[in-house]
């Protein structure tokens, strides 16, 4: 069973501050990794994806992977109360079509 | 460029009726895949179809099935509707090969059963 695992939250960051959102995955075959974004009563649009080990940096954007930690992380620096939202962490394995997605964590930027 | 439409967006129906949820895909986009989503968790995958035929399947009853069209737009059905089965509905789309990594949604359709 292939599992991803995001803490529910919600994370309480005030703006301008960096909001370090991260996620865990069981499969070590995995090679493909997204992050959506899903305002409530939305559904969840495409922020990042990351395949090689290291950063990817786009705009306030950074994700972060560790294929050998099993592990996967977002930076969003210079937060936003516009950037309240969950944030959903999904998983593609080697071979597979399908992602597999986490719970979510819910971000909440105060002013 | 359209990218993906669902339809309906919200509908209520009552336990054990039937209910057809239709989809198309983003342009150039060849692959269809519909999620669950209840509500506080993330989207749980049903099935995915390309070139009309089922490619993959979820967890999940017989009493869901879909069907993909020649224009590669789909349908997923859901028989005897359970309280349960009240959730978002995802469509998303992706490009065949490389590329199809990444999928895209629908802005989705609600669906209550009472």
């Amino acid at each position: 069973q292939k599992e991803v695992e995001q803490n529910s939250g919600p994370l309480s960051v005030p703006e301008g501050a960096i909001a370090s959102l991260n996620c865990t995955y069981s499969d070590r075959g995995s090679q493909s990794f997204f992050w959506y974004r899903q305002y409530s009563g939305k559904s969840p649009e495409l922020i990042m994806s990351i395949y090689s080990n290291g950063d990817k940096e786009d705009g306030r954007f950074t994700a972060q992977l560790n294929k050998a930690s099993q592990y996967v992380s977002l930076l969003i620096r210079d937060s936003q109360p516009s950037d309240s939202a969950t944030y959903l962490c999904a998983v593609r394995a080697g071979g597979s079509y399908i992602p597999t997605f986490g719970r979510g964590t819910s971000l909440i930027v105060h002013p | 460029d359209a990218g993906v439409t669902q339809s309906p967006t919200h509908l209520i129906k009552t336990r054990g009726q039937q209910v057809t949820l239709r989809c198309s895909p983003k342009s150039g986009h060849d692959t269809v895949s519909w999620y669950q989503q209840a509500l506080g968790q993330g989207p749980q995958f049903i099935f995915q179809y390309y070139e009309e035929e089922e490619r993959q399947r979820g967890n999940f009853p017989d009493r869901f099935s879909g069907h993909q069209f020649p224009n590669y737009s789909s349908e997923l059905n859901v028989n005897a509707l359970l309280l349960g089965d009240s959730a978002l509905y995802l469509c998303a789309s992706s490009p065949s090969g490389v590329a199809g990594n990444t999928i895209y949604f629908g802005e989705g359709s609600w669906l209550t059963v009472v």
